[in-house]
Order: C-alpha cells, then structure tokens, then sequence
C-alpha cells in the first residue's frame, strides 16, 4: 500500500524558514517524480514544484511564486522528500501537500498534508 | 487567479447526472491530452478520479467520465449519491516551463 505522510509544518513568521518532510512508502522514491502542492485556505489547489526521478536527472522545476525561494530534495535511503522554504511571505500560507506522480502528468497519491501559517 | 476556469459551484438530485467545466487555452488543456480530475472532501487530500482525459484509475466507479472538446475539459458524474458531494478540481499538463496548472475548484452539492 502507498503511503505519503508529511510533517514540519507550523507556525512561521514572514521572512522565517521552514523545512517540510514526506515520508513514503509502498514505492520507490529515487525511481519516482515527486510534487509539492498547495491549498491556501477557502482556495484551489497549486503546483509548488516538482523532482523527477534520479533516472531522468533528479532536476526540479518550480512555479514562478517558489522560483528562488523553495527547494525541493529528496533523501532516498530515508524515503523521504523535503521541501525548503525561505523568505516565507503571509501569501504562503496553505496547507501543503506532497504527491506521486503516476505514469503520465498526473497525481495518483496524495499525502494529508501540513499546514503552514505564516503570520506576524 | 487560477490558470483553469471552473464554475465555483454545481448541483444536482440522487440519480441525476451533472457536468463540471475546465476551461483552459490552447497551450494547456486543448494541447495535451493530459487532463485530470481530483475529489476532495472537506479536510481531506485529494483523489485521483480522471487522468489523461478520460480514463478511471482503478477503484474509481463509472459513474465518473472525463471528455475534453478544444479547450475545455468535462468531469460528468452521473447516478449522483450523497458520497458524490465534494470539491472537484480540474488540472492539466501546460508544457515544460509550467508543467502544471490547476483551475480553481468546484463544490458539488447533491440536494
């Protein structure tokens, strides 16, 4: 069974740092392309960013408002991928999470997601 | 904003058929076949119910049905139940440079 399950979110102050983990199992994550993706509250749902296989690179590729800011790693003998956020501003907070990507452009699982409220 | 355009809302009775809109441009929903339908009930993660337009992930029930005509995308649930009443959003592949993009979502209600 396919598990995801993220932490480290809390409470941040604008211009702080966070790291958020996700935790997988039931596949292999060095073989996979990961994504973080956010839900800001009472809103839709939006691509942070992304890491493809370390197959195909490990590179990443991030939306415009992460661009510069975010980071996205991947610790495979952990299993677990990480999402670094610096410069936090208020327009961060959302509920993160992280997703697997099937065989195509697609996310077949999610995890439950962290919530991240940055707030003076 | 959102990339994709969905209606914020739709409805229908037990039994009834509804149909939720995506719509996108030509360089992202009308020029990849790689549209996909999240569920997400209230607290929840998302699910996966439609990927590459139209096809059902195992597990999902047929009552779920995916189309796309030109730029605009269509989730169609037909035989609505009350476990039918949730946010739907709609996502599409949009080329190398911003791989992904997501409309805005649409609460379901079944009366």
């Amino acid at each position: 069974e396919v598990q995801l399950v993220e932490s480290g979110g809390g409470l941040v102050k604008p211009g702080g740092s966070l790291r958020l983990s996700c935790v997988v199992s039931g596949f292999t994550l060095s073989e996979a392309w990961m994504s973080w993706v956010r839900q800001a509250p009472g809103k839709g749902l939006e691509w942070v960013g992304r890491i493809k296989s370390k197959n195909d690179g490990g590179t990443t590729d991030f939306a415009a408002p992460a661009e510069g800011r975010f980071t996205i790693s991947r610790d495979d003998p952990k299993n677990t991928l990480y999402l670094q956020m610096d410069s936090l501003k208020t327009e961060d907070t959302a509920v993160y999470y992280c997703a697997h990507y099937g065989d195509a452009e697609y996310f077949l699982h999610w995890g439950q997601g962290t919530l991240v409220p940055v707030s003076s | 904003q959102s990339a994709l355009t969905q209606p914020p809302s739709a409805s229908g009775s037990p039994g009834q058929s509804v149909t939720i809109s995506c719509t996108g441009t030509s360089s992202d929903v009308g020029g990849y076949n790689y549209v996909s339908w999240y569920q997400q009930h209230p607290g929840k993660a998302p699910k996966l119910m439609i990927y590459e337009v139209s096809k059902r992930p195992s597990g999902v029930p047929d009552r779920f049905s995916g189309s796309k005509s030109g730029n605009t995308a269509s989730l169609t649930v037909s035989g609505l139940q009350a476990e039918d009443e949730a946010d739907y959003h709609c996502s599409s592949y949009a080329g190398s440079n911003n791989p992904v993009v997501f409309g805005g979502g649409t609460k379901l209600t079944v009366l």
